[in-house]
């Protein structure tokens, strides 16, 4: 069982370079979420796709695309990189809110990434 | 205006000894969560503790309780016996009824204050 994984943990792009960040996630959980912490701060959301099939802006969404590919997966796409964007990015999941117990969001190992 | 204040960006404590991190909040809905997070030197993100606004006790995990005053708007966590490996960044967030807001079940963070634990 390894919860949260996020591929890949480290990557260096120049300007206008484009990625995809990996993630997925084997808890069974509906909902996932793509943060980015900025240094010295706490995390601000991204986007977050409440269920397979749905997607969402959350704070900060602009230069970023995601796709829920299928239950397990949620990938982070920057087009065009530029260096506002150097950050470390963390994909979370958890359980439909009002759907179970408890809906704490549980966090990957994070993507460290510099846009030089 | 914030919504979730960390008012200590750093703290010493002796190892063995508690600790108390402050965290208030500001929400005008009666239903919300709050949460607690370590995020060590490594990075990740940990899961600490869980309270809801209509929790009647204060939640406690092993050596990890909070000390939540409602009418004040205040979810303090509390660390008994500190060790080493405590030394991390600790964040508060506040997740609030997803109907309130465009994101579901998004979290509020805190800027995080830094725990630092002496032998």
């Amino acid at each position: 069982n390894a919860g949260v994984t996020q591929t890949p943990k480290f990557q260096v792009l120049k300007t206008g370079q484009s990625m995809t960040l990996q993630c997925a996630q084997d808890m069974n959980h509906n909902s996932m979420y793509w943060y980015r912490q900025d240094p010295g701060m706490g995390l601000r959301l991204i986007y977050y796709s409440a269920s397979e099939g749905t997607t969402d802006k959350g704070e900060v969404p602009n230069g970023y695309n995601v796709s829920r590919l299928n239950k397990r997966e949620f990938s982070l796409r920057l087009e065009s990189a530029a260096p506002s964007q150097t950050s470390v990015y963390f994909c979370a999941s958890s359980h439909t809110p009002g759907t179970a117990n408890t809906d704490t969001q549980y966090f990957g190992p994070g993507t460290r990434l510099t846009v030089l | 205006a914030q919504k979730i204040t960390q008012t200590q960006p750093g703290m010493f404590v002796q190892e063995k000894e508690a600790v108390t991190l402050d965290c208030t909040y500001d929400t005008s809905d009666p239903s919300y969560g709050l949460f607690w997070y370590k995020q060590p030197s490594s990075g990740e993100m940990i899961f600490l503790i869980y309270q809801g606004s209509y929790d009647q006790q204060n939640a406690t995990e092993g050596r990890y309780s909070l000390n939540f005053q409602k009418a004040r708007k205040s979810a303090n966590l509390v660390i008994s016996a500190s060790q080493l490996g405590d030394s991390a960044m600790y964040f508060c967030a506040m997740r609030e009824p997803y109907a309130n807001n465009n994101a579901g079940n998004m979290l509020t963070f805190g800027g995080g204050t830094r725990l630092m634990v002496k032998p």
